[in-house]
């Protein structure tokens, strides 16, 4: 498995507080991404990072931000929490495979986040 | 306009009999990568298998094999000789590896229920 953790694993917070959510790896991979679960949506991508101090948007990043100031650590911010960021967040990382072109994706163990 | 279509909600199916989940996508880009990825109960993602879009044979891993109709844009997700332990949500998601950098769509998932 690769050596991905989250932390917390779960937080409820209320509305209008900052939460960070932090993702840490093991694998000196390269990138590592910010994803949000919700019914019937999949999985949603919020924010990438390609390397340190590079980031970059993903599809739903109205509300977060995100940093990378070690290869290891990507931290997830919501500047002002609202209830619509309830969700499931993963984080995921990839880097160069067997096949380059495959990089896949494996993904931390999910952080639930209740914004009350 | 959606880029991964799964369009069976739920699959129900007796154990040690052959199951096959249904993935359709929609790129322009010719160059993609399809994955496949199983959620237990317990939430952690789980990668499957993958499919590149020039790869000349459909993927197998184990009991996992990606009927992979290219002019059909569909990439469909077959279990054999199922398990109770199959019984998850299963994301069939893309990468568009020219437009697309690192970013992987998902679909909504299938829920598939193995019954003894």
């Amino acid at each position: 498995d690769a050596g991905i953790t989250q932390s917390p694993r779960h937080k409820v917070t209320e509305t209008g507080t900052p939460v960070t959510l932090r993702c840490h790896q093991t694998e000196n991979h390269r990138y590592m991404y910010w994803y949000r679960q919700d019914p019937g949506h999949g999985l949603r991508l919020i924010h990438y990072s390609y390397g340190v101090k590079d980031t970059d948007k993903g599809e739903v990043s109205d509300g977060y931000s995100v940093s990378r100031s070690k290869t290891e650590d990507f931290l997830l911010t919501l500047e002002s929490a609202t209830s619509s960021q309830t969700s499931v967040y993963f984080c995921a990382i990839s880097g160069p495979g067997l096949n380059s072109r495959q990089e896949t994706q494996y993904f931390g163990p999910g952080t639930r986040l209740l914004v009350l | 306009a959606q880029k991964i279509t799964q369009t069976q909600p739920g699959m129900f199916v007796q154990e040690k009999e052959a199951v096959t989940l249904d993935c359709t996508y929609d790129t322009s880009d010719p160059s993609y990568g399809l994955f496949w990825y199983k959620q237990p109960s317990s939430g952690e993602m789980i990668f499957l298998i993958y499919q590149g879009s020039y790869d000349q044979q459909n993927a197998t891993e184990g009991r996992y094999s990606l009927n992979f109709q290219k002019a059909r844009k569909s990439a469909n997700l077959v279990i054999s000789a199922s398990q109770l332990g199959d019984s998850a949500m299963y994301f069939c998601a893309m990468r568009e590896m020219n437009t697309g950098f690192q970013k992987l769509v998902f679909g909504t998932g299938t829920r598939l229920l193995v019954s003894p």
